[in-house]
C-alpha cells in the first residue's frame, strides 16, 4: 500500500515570494508522484509528474518539483508566486505498473499568497 | 477534446433516498475511475473501469454504492439509502492506458449534501 503525507495543511506567503510545499510518501514498490492544484468548487487539474528520468520536473504555471529517492519526497516548489496561484494542492501517488489504477492522495497543502 | 463532464454538479438529497450521478470521460479515454473527497482530505479512491469492466473496489465502497460503465463510455455512481456520512464531493477522472503512462484527467465533481 502507499501513502503520502503533505507536511503542512496551510502555507501562507506573501506575493512574489518562493514557495515550497513539502509532500513525503511511502510506500513498498516504485511509484509514479504527482502534483495537482484545485481551485474552489473545480475538479483537480495536473500541475507536474515524476515518472522517470530527470529527478527535477517542471510543470505548468511556473511550478517545479525535485523527486528524492532516499528522502521518499516529492516538494513542490516556486521561485515567485502570485495571487492567482491562491489554491489547494495535492500531492498522489500510483504504483510503477499500467494496471495499478488508482492514485493515493495527499491531504492538500492550502496555499495562500497574500498581497 | 471537451474534458470530462459531470452532471449533476450539485445534488441535495433527504437521508434515505437513492441518488446517481453521471460521468462522461474524455472520448477516446479507455480508463475511468470515481474518488470521493470530503472537506478538508484530498481525494479517496472508489474504483475503476477498463472499458466496461470494474477492476477494482475500494473497501471504503459500501453495498449502498454501485457503479457501472455499460458500453465502455459514460458511467453511473449511485448512492442507495444516503447517510449523511455521504455527503461529499464525488470526482471522475479518465485516461488512456497506454505504454505505462496513464494520466487521469478530473471531471468538475458532484457535490452531495444529505439533509
Amino acid at each position: 500500500a502507499q501513502s503520502v503525507t503533505q507536511l503542512d495543511s496551510q502555507v501562507p506567503v506573501f506575493e512574489e515570494a518562493p514557495v515550497e510545499l513539502r509532500c513525503n510518501y511511502s510506500s513498498s514498490v516504485s511509484v509514479y508522484l504527482f502534483w495537482y492544484v484545485q481551485y474552489p468548487n473545480q475538479g483537480l487539474q495536473l500541475l507536474l509528474k515524476y515518472l522517470s528520468g530527470s529527478t527535477l520536473v517542471k510543470g505548468i504555471n511556473g511550478f517545479e518539483a525535485e523527486f528524492n529517492k532516499s528522502q521518499t519526497s516529492f516538494h513542490l516548489r516556486k521561485p515567485s508566486v502570485h495571487i492567482s496561484d491562491t489554491a489547494e494542492y495535492f500531492c498522489a501517488v500510483r504504483r510503477y505498473n499500467t494496471n495499478a489504477g488508482k492514485s493515493t492522495f495527499g491531504d492538500g497543502t492550502t496555499l495562500t499568497v497574500k498581497p | 477534446d471537451t474534458g470530462v463532464s459531470q452532471n449533476p454538479r450539485h445534488k441535495i438529497t433527504k437521508r434515505g433516498q437513492n441518488v446517481t450521478f453521471r460521468c462522461d470521460p474524455i472520448s477516446e479515454h479507455n480508463r475511468l475511475y470515481w474518488y470521493r473527497q470530503t472537506l478538508g482530505q484530498g481525494p479517496e479512491f472508489l474504483t475503476y473501469f477498463q472499458n466496461e469492466a470494474q477492476l477494482e473496489k475500494s473497501r471504503l465502497l459500501s453495498d449502498r454504492f454501485s457503479a457501472e460503465r455499460p458500453k465502455g463510455s459514460f458511467s453511473t455512481l449511485e448512492i442507495q439509502r444516503t447517510e449523511q456520512g455521504d455527503s461529499a464531493m464525488y470526482l471522475c477522472a479518465s485516461s488512456l492506458i497506454s505504454a505505462g503512462r496513464d494520466e487521469q484527467f478530473f471531471g468538475p465533481g458532484t457535490r452531495l449534501t444529505v439533509l
